[in-house]
């Protein structure tokens, strides 16, 4: 069974313009996570999808969105690039059926702004 | 003050010693906790949940002190295969994961 694929595997942007994540879910798998790892600061919780509602939003700008589709799969975008974006963006899905945190993390979206 | 706080490292050690990573966190309703690996450039998997009571895997050993907020991995009889970066992490509400920055370890020769 596949796991949680990401595209791209990297993507280099000039600042000022957008950029847009995709993220798979392992089948069956209706939540979605999406973190941002930066060098030197750690996964940051960017947003949370779980049937295609946005259920829960870390502590960043609105130029930081996205969006769940009904086969939840899902998107983020980022708006007006600046070159703090620049990050590690990994998407995940917690286990099944339970409470604990695991998570399935896809090998992540590596984005380069210039 | 961060939500979770980790040592950054790199802890370098001799294969066959016993280290141990502390992890402190500022939210006291903090539900659950957990220890992630990170290789390089890879993703981060989980490698061992936090019990109240403390609890063991193999060569690892996870133990929580809620009085003192924080949580400790130690790892003995370290292996070349363990260098890694070993996040925190801490569940609050809203089913949200705090991840700290993590702590590196290499183990050498």
């Amino acid at each position: 069974e596949a796991g949680v694929t990401q595209s791209p595997t990297h993507l280099i942007k000039p600042s000022g313009q957008q950029a847009t994540l995709r993220c798979s879910p392992i089948s069956g798998h209706t939540s979605v996570y999406w973190y941002q790892q930066a060098l030197g600061l750690g996964l940051q919780f960017l947003l949370w999808y779980d049937e295609g509602e946005e259920r829960n939003r870390g502590n960043f700008p609105p130029r930081f969105s996205g969006r769940q589709f009904p086969n939840y799969s899902s998107e983020l975008n980022v708006n007006a690039l600046e070159l703090e974006d620049s990050a590690l963006y990994l998407c995940a899905n917690p286990r099944q059926g339970s409470l604990t945190g695991e998570l399935f993390f896809g090998e992540g979206s590596r984005l380069t702004v210039l | 003050r961060k939500e979770v706080e980790q040592d950054p490292g790199p802890f370098n050690v001799p294969e066959g010693a016993t280290v141990a990573f502390n992890c402190t966190y500022s939210n006291s309703a903090s539900q659950s906790f957990f220890w992630y690996r990170q290789d390089c450039r890879k993703e981060p998997k989980l490698l061992m949940s936090v019990y109240s009571s403390g609890n063991e895997d193999g060569r690892f050993t996870a133990q929580l002190n809620r009085a003192s907020q924080y949580i400790s991995l130690l790892i003995r009889d370290s292996k070349l295969s363990d260098s890694a970066t070993y996040l925190c992490v801490v569940k609050g509400g809203g089913n949200k994961l705090t991840f700290g920055t993590g702590t590196q370890l290499k183990v050498e020769l």
